[in-house]
């Protein structure tokens, strides 16, 4: 099946940084979704992406859908110690008639104040 | 706060008992998926309802889990007899249609002892 590679695993950063953070498949994604996950909840929808080359933006938040519908990265500016938590993303491919969501590992980011 | 909504949110059970896990989806949404998730991963799709029907639950291990959306609103998940391995967060999700971002409760802690 599909499977979605979230690079990198963890990221230790100083408040005020801009992050980057990607995830990259073998296969054809027709929708990429990103989360964040907080300790103890349930992962929250940041960005919906539907067409190749988009660009959306949240706030201090911006993801890109990959022109060849394989890739998506997410960009975190001026990171605040509420940004700490884990990443993920996640898409829909083709292959299924209902949409069965792939999800990513996770980034794990952690900001110093 | 999640607008997906979910009950329990911890439950802590020995092994070889029965243990039901709850959720209301987002008012309107037809499409409920229930996820498990072990820390540190991704979430896995348990099953995913259309409305009252199952339209996936290939990944449910059926001789000890089941679940139902009788009138095609909330839904039930179900163990029984829970093992120790079962010990994962357990989220709900619904979304308005196949294909459509998925808006995730907080979870139900699950620990077996």
């Amino acid at each position: 099946g599909q499977q979605l590679n979230q690079s990198p695993q963890s990221m230790f950063i100083q408040e005020g940084e801009d992050v980057s953070m990607n995830c990259t498949s073998s296969s054809i994604f027709n929708t990429w979704l990103w989360y964040k996950q907080d300790p103890g909840e349930g992962p929250v929808l940041l960005i919906a992406l539907y067409k190749a080359g988009e660009l959306t933006s949240n706030g201090r938040l911006t993801a890109q859908f990959g022109i060849t519908r394989k890739d998506s990265f997410l960009n975190i500016s001026a990171s605040i110690p509420s940004d700490v938590g884990i990443y993920f993303c996640a898409g829909y491919a083709g292959g299924t008639s209902y949409g069965k969501l792939t999800f990513g590992q996770g980034t794990i980011l952690t900001v110093h104040p | 706060e999640a607008e997906v909504a979910q009950s329990p949110r911890y439950k802590i059970t020995e092994k070889s008992q029965a243990v039901a896990f709850w959720c209301d989806p987002i008012s309107g949404h037809a499409t409920l998926y229930w996820y498990r998730q072990i820390l540190g991963q991704g979430p896995e799709l348990l099953v995913q309802f259309q409305d009252e029907s199952v339209v996936d639950d290939s990944q449910l291990p059926k001789d000890r889990f089941s679940a139902e959306r009788l009138k095609g609103v909330d839904s039930t998940l179900k163990i029984q007899p829970a093992e120790l391995g079962d010990s994962a967060m357990y989220l709900c999700a619904s979304s308005s249609g196949f294909f459509r971002p998925q808006h995730f409760g907080d979870g139900t802690r699950l620990s077996i002892l």
